[in-house]
């Protein structure tokens, strides 16, 4: 099974700072990999979808990229909504996993 | 509007069972994988399984497979999640959320209000 690791688990920043979230899995994974924000009391929204694409209706401060291990979820301008947790989530053959979160608070 | 409209929130007892609905509107139901996540209580997102309401083709999660059993109506727009015999542990809010594409299942990108479920003696 594949196994998927955030970091950081938790971080602090303030608005306008530039926001970095990495995702690491046990296997190579190509790029089936998705991102998800989910705020306090909603449900999730996807935000990315294999590794880079950017959903429709989503801001463009929000940005993922890489392959095969290695992915990074980049906000480049923390704004006060982006508070939340986010999630990386890999799918094959109908079996899905997700990593186990990055909560983000402002300072 | 295209949405998912779940059932609401339920309290239940250890043992008891429970079926949870998901009502699509605003696309065609049958062609789009729906699946079921779940957010415990100080935990985050755990796949359970998934149905294709087209043709009721279901996949589980492994550590779920047994637990609990995924149907799908596509005369009403309907899916379900249903518990044979509930524990404390499945207390948590489940949501049910469309796959992406049409031809398989990767990423979900219509999701469900959530049901909170709480099992408690």
């Amino acid at each position: 099974d594949i196994q998927l690791t955030q970091s950081p688990s938790s971080l602090a920043a303030s608005v306008g700072d530039r926001v970095t979230i990495t995702c690491q899995a046990s296997h190579d994974i190509n790029n089936y990999l998705n991102w998800y924000q989910q705020k306090p009391g909603e449900a999730p929204r996807l935000l990315i979808y294999d590794a880079s694409n950017l959903e429709r209706g989503v801001p463009s401060r929000f940005s993922g990229s890489g392959s095969g291990t290695d992915f990074t979820f980049i906000i480049s301008s923390l704004q006060p909504e982006d508070i939340a947790t986010y999630y990386c989530q890999h799918y094959i053959n109908y079996s899905f996993t997700f990593g186990p979160g990055t909560r983000l608070e402002i300072e | 509007e295209v949405q998912l409209v779940q059932s609401g929130a339920d309290m239940k007892k250890p043992g008891d069972s429970l079926k949870i609905s998901c009502k699509g509107a605003g696309y065609n139901f049958p062609s789009y994988w729906i699946v079921w996540v779940r957010l415990m209580p100080g935990k985050g997102l755990e796949w359970m399984g998934c149905i294709h309401p087209g043709n009721s083709q279901t996949k589980y999660s492994p550590s779920l497979q047994g637990q609990i059993t995924i149907t799908a109506d596509k005369s009403i727009s309907t899916a379900y999640l249903q518990f044979n015999s509930l524990k404390a542990s499945d207390t948590a809010i489940y949501y049910c959320a469309r796959g992406k594409r049409v031809v398989t299942i990767d990423a979900f990108d219509l999701w469900g209000q959530g049901t909170m479920v709480t099992v408690s003696s």
